[in-house]
């Protein structure tokens, strides 16, 4: 069965540094999605992205935030200074159509310290 | 904006026996889908059911069945012949094609005892 592959399944950054979250979506969806969840908590939409733009931002998904498909598979979020808040497990997700529900990845759990 | 709400933080079940998580939501659309996604210790979204909101017949999946009342806007997920591989966070989801994003309940931790 098709899935959603995230890399780093873990990454540590300091404070202030930038990260880069990657994700290769299923090879024939359209539509591709960020969500966070932070530990224990609910699961929250930073943003989507269909036919090479953002579709949907939350209020989360502020100017630290931006998302790029840099060759056609591989789908990106990067977070430019990190801060402490941002430590949470981000998932990325795709769908041909997202009535259908999405496809999960298995998340980064990012940890800034 | 769309809300969404699962009223039962933890759960548990004994093995083999039924068990119900609930979900209310709130919408001005009449064209919706709702999912019902597991959350297992290993931390990855698995999609459990769906029902779309212009069908009156409850969806089911196996063991798993939806209870959709469209007018009093709830969308309960029954697991019957609960196993120990369904322990896990159980999501509740909307999505409309105006929004283009799936918005989750807080969810319910169920825990299923030997």
């Amino acid at each position: 069965e098709p899935e959603v592959t995230q890399t780093p399944s873990h990454q540590v950054t300091q404070m202030g540094q930038e990260v880069i979250l990657r994700c290769v979506p299923i090879s024939n969806h359209l539509y591709f999605y960020w969500y966070r969840q932070i530990l224990g908590q609910k699961v929250e939409f930073l943003v989507s992205f269909y036919n090479n733009e953002i579709s949907e931002k939350s209020e989360i998904f502020d100017d630290q935030f931006s998302v790029e498909r840099p060759d056609g598979s591989n789908f990106t979020l990067k977070i430019r200074s990190t801060k402490l808040e941002d430590s949470a497990m981000y998932f990325c997700a795709s769908s041909d159509r997202g009535n259908y529900g999405y496809t999960f990845g298995s998340g980064t759990r990012l940890t800034v310290v | 904006a769309q809300t969404v709400t699962q009223s039962q933080p933890e759960m548990s079940v004994q093995e083999a026996e039924t068990v119900t998580l609930s979900c209310t939501y709130d919408t001005s659309e009449n064209n919706y889908y709702l999912f019902w996604y597991k959350q297992p210790p290993s931390r990855q979204m698995i999609l459990v059911i769906r029902q779309e909101a212009y069908k009156q017949q409850n969806a089911t999946e196996n063991r798993f069945s939806v209870n959709f009342q469209k007018a009093a806007k709830s969308f309960s997920l029954k697991i019957s012949d609960s196993q120990l591989g369904d322990t896990a966070m159980y999501f509740c989801a909307f999505y409309s094609n105006a929004g283009n994003m799936l918005t989750f309940g807080g969810g319910t931790r169920l825990m299923v005892k030997p």
